[in-house]
């Protein structure tokens, strides 16, 4: 299994630009969800999915999208890019949501926005 | 809202120092507790858990107990070593018993330096 993969791994955007994060997983979870990582903050929950069709939002969602067509993709759109949306940007997966579950991470995609 | 505090880093130590990383977390419920490594350039991996009070989780001889009249869960290892070093985030949880699916809430991270 390749577990949770993220592309691309870096991306230099200017401000106003959009662009969508990528991230897939082949172990057959239902929750996925994006983090993004910003120095001394942690990480904070963006958007989240408990399978295909469903979304909701997380703690910071605002300037994000995101859909969820199939188990396997849940890409991440950023609509019009801010510098504020500089970071890291995490993808995760777990079997069924949070029951002590664990979260398998991606990679991550470093984000910078000018 | 739920929230967890660890100790900031940089922390330095020596091979083979006992090692020790607080965190306290103030929930409005009964959370799971998770402790997650990164590694540099990887994304975080699970190091262990505790679902209930008293709980011991461990793993890789790191070792942390849930403990619910302090609402610590302190991050332990005997003997560290230079391939410890890494970035490690304290998290909770309080969505398992309903079967919600919130996310984790993180603490900030400690860096942990191990020296040779």
């Amino acid at each position: 299994n390749a577990g949770v993969t993220q592309t691309p791994k870096f991306q230099v955007l200017k401000t106003g630009q959009s662009m969508t994060l990528q991230c897939a997983q082949d172990m057959n979870h239902e929750y996925m969800s994006w983090y993004r990582q910003d120095p001394g903050m942690g990480l904070r929950l963006i958007h989240y999915s408990v399978g295909a069709g469903i979304t909701d939002q997380g703690e910071v969602p605002n300037g994000y999208n995101v859909s969820r067509s199939t188990t396997e993709d849940f890409p991440l759109r950023l609509l019009s890019a801010a510098p504020s949306q500089t970071s890291v940007y995490f993808c995760a997966s777990s079997y069924s949501g949070l029951a002590g579950g664990r979260q398998y991470f991606g990679p991550g995609t470093r984000l910078t926005v000018l | 809202g739920d929230s967890v505090t660890q100790m900031e880093g940089p922390v330095t130590l020596s091979e083979e120092a006992f090692l020790t990383i607080n965190c306290t977390y103030t929930a409005t419920g009964y959370p799971s507790l998770f402790w997650y490594v990164q590694y540099p350039g990887e994304g975080l991996q699970l190091l262990l858990k505790a679902t209930k009070a008293d709980d011991k989780g461990s793993n890789k001889g790191f070792e942390a107990t849930y403990r619910k009249e302090t609402t610590s869960f302190h991050l332990e290892k005997g003997s560290v070593q230079v391939s410890d070093s890494a970035v490690y985030f304290c998290a909770l949880t309080e969505s398992y018993s309903g079967g919600g699916a919130d996310g984790l809430t993180f603490g900030k991270g400690t860096h942990l330096i191990i020296q040779p």
